[in-house]
């Protein structure tokens, strides 16, 4: 059974102090691991895919890793506007149905 | 261009009362899934469509839920006879194809009293 954990649960920062949120998951085969940022009463906003170990994508303040049993979404120098929730997700490679297995996320709150 | 739409934002209805829920998809993906998120239980997997193949209702957590996807579009998720732990969030998602990221509606968010 595929099983993702995220952790920490919750996680406060002070504005401009870089953190690192970890994803570590259990999959027969991975197809892909994706990173998503869900705002209070929105759905779930895509934010990258990585499909082999050693693969690394940025955007703006962020950069996801992969290896080959865990994921890092590194956060540096956050802004109040990065306060969401992070979800990781695996989708395995022997999956017909191609549904995403989702953590529990980690809730990011940024002081100014 | 438009992303995922879902109706209504918002359901309050009545334990055993039949309730249906819309998603359009963003045009041209081939595949649309259908997700529950709960307080506490994070999202979870109901049912899955691509193109004209038979769905997979591996995630469907009783015969009460069912859904159907008309033309390749628009799919409807029915939930019959309500219970109260069917309160919850309600996701549509969908994709270019079935190994793409998926991207989601706001969620259609059930209250059952």
């Amino acid at each position: 059974e595929d099983q993702v954990t995220q952790s920490p649960e919750a996680l406060r920062l002070q504005e401009g102090e870089s953190s690192s949120l970890n994803c570590s998951y259990t999959v027969s085969g991975l197809r892909g691991l994706f990173w998503y940022r869900q705002d209070p009463g929105k759905g779930p906003e895509f934010l990258f895919t990585l499909y082999s170990a050693g693969e690394e994508k940025e955007k703006e303040r962020l950069k996801a890793t992969l290896t080959k049993k865990e994921s890092f979404l590194h956060i540096t120098a956050p802004k109040p506007e990065d306060s969401a929730t992070y979800l990781c997700a695996v989708q395995a490679a022997n999956n017909a149905g191609n549904m995403l297995t989702f953590g529990g996320g980690t809730r990011l709150m940024v002081k100014p | 261009g438009a992303g995922v739409s879902q109706s209504p934002s918002n359901k309050v209805t009545e334990k055993g009362k039949d309730v249906e829920l819309r998603c359009d998809p963003i045009s041209g993906h081939t595949a649309l899934y259908w997700y529950r998120q709960s307080l506490g239980q994070g999202l979870e997997f109901l049912i899955y469509f691509q193109g004209n193949s038979a769905p997979d209702k591996s995630g469907l957590p009783s015969d009460r839920f069912s859904a159907e996807r008309t033309g390749g579009s628009v799919s409807t998720l029915t939930i019959q006879r309500t219970q109260q732990e069917d309160s919850a969030v309600y996701l549509c998602a969908s994709s270019p194809g079935p190994s793409n990221e998926q991207f989601f509606g706001p969620g259609t968010r059930l209250t059952v009293l």
